[in-house]
């Protein structure tokens, strides 16, 4: 079955040290977000690709970055994780921006503990 | 003002009730709207889109659409246990550079067996 995949579900690391998040998909969509959710709160968008082209919302931390190497994969790098962003990360893929391929799939998450 | 904005619940209805959650969204020239679905824990799941004016059906779900009073509702038919969970209105705006996908904070719904 086509689907979103995001590894490890659980990461652990501590304070200060980088850590990568992983996502791929075999949906062979041109886009592909990452989102940032804490408990009770809705998904905040970092940035998402369209294909190749990098998008960085506004409000996104210098502290987090991404790289989406082919069409498959991208990657959530946390350069250096406060107590802050402890959160759910989510990866999402969409077949493009514009309606009606606009629908977006999420992954199973990346759940993200910092000690 | 919120763009997106959902009554927070929780809302509880009884087995075989019918479920209603409501949305308004502030863009006007929104053009995409969508009901996700997110157990606790879990990732978001995507159960309806809706693009049109109207009522769009899908076995148990109903997504309205009213452009002109800038609002997007979800029905659920039969209600079942299983369908205890927060749903999450989300928007496309043509507005923006990113035509992100804008949320609300969630209804959460609980059905009493």
């Amino acid at each position: 079955d086509a689907m979103v995949i995001q590894n490890p579900r659980y990461q652990v690391t501590q304070f200060g040290k980088p850590v990568t998040l992983s996502c791929s998909q075999t949906l062979n969509h041109n886009v592909m977000y990452w989102y940032q959710q804490k408990s009770s709160q809705a998904p905040k968008l970092l940035f998402h690709y369209y294909d190749k082209d990098f998008n960085n919302e506004a409000d996104t931390p210098d502290n987090f970055q991404s790289r989406r190497p082919n069409t498959s994969f991208c990657f959530l790098d946390i350069r250096s994780p406060g107590l802050g962003d402890a959160a759910m990360y989510l990866c999402a893929t969409s077949r493009d921006l514009a309606g009606p391929s606009n629908e977006q799939f999420f992954g199973p998450g990346t759940r993200l503990t910092v000690l | 003002q919120k763009e997106v904005e959902q009554n927070s619940g929780p809302l509880s209805v009884p087995e075989g009730a019918i479920a209603s959650l409501n949305c308004t969204y502030s863009d006007r020239v929104s053009q995409s709207f969508f009901w996700y679905r997110q157990y606790s824990g879990k990732s978001p799941e995507l159960i309806m889109s809706i693009y049109s004016n109207g009522d769009k059906e899908d076995g148990r779900f109903t997504a309205q659409l009213n452009k002109a009073s800038q609002y997007v509702s979800l029905l659920i038919r039969d209600s079942q246990p299983s369908d205890s969970a927060t749903y999450l209105c989300a928007v496309i705006a043509s507005s923006g550079s990113a035509r992100q996908l804008t949320f609300g904070s969630g209804t959460q719904l609980t059905v009493l067996p």
